[in-house]
C-alpha cells in the first residue's frame, strides 16, 4: 500500500509564509486534500484537488504540486492557523484513502 | 446546514462489540459516499472504511478488515459501523465523514472529505 509522509512539526513567525509538505508516490497520480485540526475539534477541509478552497477558507491558504510532493502554503500566517494539518489522497494500489502522519504548526 | 451526528461510543471490554451510528442531515445523503475515520489522541488520523452511495462498494483499512462492517440506510439518512472483536488499539475518536462524490476513492472526489461529525469516543479496556 501507499504512504504519505509529512514533517512532524513546523513553526512560522506571525505574518510570515510557511510551507507544509506531503510526499508520496500516490501524489503523482491523485490530487491530495488538506485538513486542519485544532485540539478537541473535528478536522475541517481547507484545500482539495487542484488548489481549490471550500467556502469560508481564507485565501491565504493555497497548494502547490510538484511530482510526488504537494505543499500547503499559508501566506501571512495568523495565530488562529496554529493547528495540526493532515494531507490525504487515494492509495495508488487499492481503492482506499490514506492519510499523512500530520504536521503540527506552531505560529510564533 | 450539513450535520453529521455520531452516537454509540463508549467503554467496552476487549473482544466485545460496539455499533456506531451517524445521523446525517442538510444534504442529499444518497448522493454521497460516506466514510469512517478515527483519531487516536496524540496520534494522527487513520482511515477506517468507506461505503458508496448505493452500498455496492465498500473498503476497509487492513487494521480493521474482517472485524468491522460498514453499512448505510439511505431511507433513514444513517451510516453505521459494526465493530467486532475490539482491541485496545481500536481506542480512538471515530468520525463520520462525507465524501464529495458518490462512489468513494475510485473517483477523483472520493478522498475529498468536506464534512465531518463531532466524533464518538470508543475506549476498549478491561
Amino acid at each position: 500500500s501507499s504512504e504519505l509522509t509529512q514533517d512532524p512539526a513546523v513553526s512560522v513567525a506571525l505574518g510570515q509564509t510557511v510551507r507544509i509538505t506531503c510526499q508520496g508516490d500516490s501524489l503523482r497520480t491523485y490530487y491530495a486534500s488538506w485538513y486542519q485540526q485544532k485540539p478537541g475539534r473535528a478536522p475541517i477541509l481547507v484545500l482539495y484537488g487542484n488548489n481549490n478552497r471550500p467556502s469560508g477558507i481564507p485565501a491565504r491558504f493555497s497548494a502547490s504540486i510538484s511530482g510526488s510532493t504537494t505543499s500547503l502554503i499559508i501566506t501571512g500566517a495568523q495565530a488562529e492557523d496554529e493547528a495540526d494539518y493532515y494531507c490525504n489522497s487515494r492509495d495508488s494500489s487499492r481503492n482506499l484513502v490514506i492519510f499523512g502522519g500530520g504536521t503540527k504548526l506552531t505560529v510564533l | 446546514e450539513v450535520q453529521l451526528v455520531e452516537s454509540g461510543g463508549g467503554l467496552v471490554q476487549p473482544g466485545r462489540s460496539l455499533r456506531l451510528s451517524c445521523a446525517a442531515s442538510g444534504f442529499s445523503f444518497d448522493d454521497s459516499a460516506m466514510n469512517w475515520v478515527r483519531h487516536v489522541p496524540g496520534k494522527g488520523l487513520e482511515y477506517v472504511s468507506f461505503i458508496s452511495w448505493n452500498s455496492y462498494s465498500t473498503g476497509y483499512a487492513d487494521s480493521v478488515k474482517g472485524r468491522f462492517t460498514i453499512s448505510r440506510d439511505n431511507a433513514k439518512n444513517s451510516l453505521y459501523l459494526q465493530m467486532n472483536s475490539l482491541r485496545p488499539d481500536d481506542t480512538a475518536v471515530y468520525y463520520c465523514v462525507k465524501s464529495m462524490g458518490p462512489l468513494g476513492p475510485i473517483e477523483s472526489t472520493g478522498s475529498y472529505f468536506d464534512f465531518w461529525g463531532q466524533g464518538a469516543l470508543v475506549t476498549v479496556s478491561s
